[in-house]
């Protein structure tokens, strides 16, 4: 089992510019999330989803968006990149009716 | 609405020293509380959980954690520091999603924890 994995570890991305964060997990969990870490912060629930086809949002979701085709599968999309998304996003996932939250290693997103 | 709150955003202990890190939180429903550790560039990895079975919840790596309602507690100890232990940590309490009776977890901001020879 590789659990659940992102990609790509690091990236620098332009003010204004767009892109996707891959998450992928091989658990068979129903939930899906996406956190961001910010220093001093903990972590900020930015989407989650309960299902294929099913997502909503959480604490943060403005300049993003979620899709979830899959099972596996929950990209999380970067529109109009800005200066205050710079972060550390994670994935997680978990079984329905389970509070125990399985976490990807992260990516760091620097904007400039 | 739900709420943590870690005391000290960074603890620094000997090694083999005792090691204490604060938790408090606020819940409207009977919480069910976790503890996670992040290593150095890694995602985060569970610690322990309380679920309303017995008060004292033993984790790994020699961690464990006390739950004492009175106090609105959830404090996570270890008797003997390693350097190993050196990460960060969060406390977490399950609250209600916004809609459907989903549970999330709101986490509190972190301890970091440095263990010095």
């Amino acid at each position: 089992n590789a659990g659940v994995t992102q990609t790509p570890k690091f990236h620098i991305l332009k003010i204004g510019q767009s892109m996707t964060l891959q998450c992928t997990q091989d658990m068979n969990h129903n939930y899906m999330y996406w956190y961001r870490q910010d220093p001093g912060m903990g972590l900020k629930l930015i989407y989650y989803s309960v299902g294929a086809g099913i997502t909503d949002k959480g604490e943060v979701p403005n300049g993003y968006n979620v899709s979830r085709s899959t099972t596996e599968d929950f990209p999380l999309r970067l529109e109009l990149a800005a200066p205050s998304q710079t972060s550390v996003y994670f994935c997680a996932s978990s079984y329905p009716d389970s509070y125990e939250q399985y976490f990807g290693p992260g990516t760091r997103l620097t904007v400039t | 609405a739900q709420s943590v709150t870690q005391l000290g955003s960074h603890v620094s202990v000997s090694e083999g020293a005792l090691v204490l890190l604060r938790c408090n939180y606020s819940s409207s429903v009977p919480p069910y509380l976790f503890w996670y550790v992040q290593y150095p560039n890694q995602g985060l990895q569970l610690l322990l959980k309380y679920t309303s079975a017995a008060t004292l919840v033993k984790g790994i790596n020699g961690f464990e954690a006390e739950f004492k309602k009175s106090e609105t507690s959830f404090h996570l100890t270890k008797p003997s520091a390693h350097m190993s232990d050196a990460a960060e940590y969060f406390c977490a309490v399950s609250a209600p999603m916004f809609s459907g009776g989903y549970n999330k977890l709101i986490f509190g901001a972190g301890t970091r924890l440095a263990v010095h020879p």
